[in-house]
């Protein structure tokens, strides 16, 4: 069965420092890759996802991520956190012909001002 | 904007009481969803359904039931409530990714955090 591994539990930085987040998933074949945020007090929201084409996607608020397939990984990066970026993030795969995701654990990222 | 419901922000409930968190999706999705969060844990699927009057276990339906009556509405049902069952419960729902791969984007609701005493 799929498993997907967020090694970083909690990240601490501050504001303006770079951003990169662990993703790595157990299984291959064609995948679905995402990454969802939770900010404190709303819901999950997608942040960006991959299909297919560019391993490098862009997402929201200036996040991306790179789909490296020999690496199984899907790490996340920004280069210059802000304050609000502050929240949970959830790293996802789904396998092509399945219909469920399979979550990682989440990183907690606090951002110091 | 897709938008996913559910009935209750907050629940306190006792031990044995019978439970039904409720969820409404407004975009015809085919797929809905129930996960519990816990800290540490992430996201674990409880139970999912693709269509109508159909429904798969996910990783930990023990304890749990659900039902698919209409498209839009998926419900989660606990029988016996245990403190074990204290977490927050998110419903979401998506078109089934076998038709979509492009867009198989699951789309969640705010949750329900529900305490068991």
């Amino acid at each position: 069965a799929q498993s997907v591994s967020q090694h970083n539990h909690h990240v601490i930085l501050s504001e303006a420092a770079s951003l990169e987040l662990g993703c790595n998933y157990s299984y291959g074949g064609t995948v679905n890759l995402f990454w969802y945020v939770q900010y404190p007090g709303q819901h999950l929201q997608l942040l960006l996802k991959y299909f297919s084409g560019d391993p490098l996607v862009k997402g929201i608020k200036g996040f991306e991520a790179e789909f490296i397939k020999s690496k199984f990984s899907f790490n996340l990066r920004k280069p210059s956190v802000q304050w609000s970026d502050t929240a949970e993030y959830f790293c996802a795969v789904i396998n092509f012909g399945n219909e469920k995701l399979t979550f990682g654990t989440g990183t907690r990222l606090t951002i110091i001002p | 904007d897709v938008k996913v419901t559910q009935s209750s922000r907050y629940l306190v409930k006792r031990t044995g009481e019978k439970v039904f968190l409720e969820c409404v999706q407004d975009m015809d999705h085919e797929n809905m969803f129930w996960y519990r969060q816990d800290p540490g844990l992430g996201l674990r699927l409880i139970y999912f359904s693709y269509d109508v009057k159909m429904k798969e276990k996910g990783d930990i339906p023990e304890g749990y039931s659900v039902s698919r009556e209409k498209k839009e509405r998926f419900s989660l049902i606990l029988e016996s409530a245990s403190t074990n069952q204290t977490s927050m419960y998110l419903c979401a729902s998506s078109f089934i990714a076998g038709g979509r791969w492009d867009n198989n984007e699951q789309f969640f609701g705010p949750g329900t955090r529900l305490t068991v005493l």
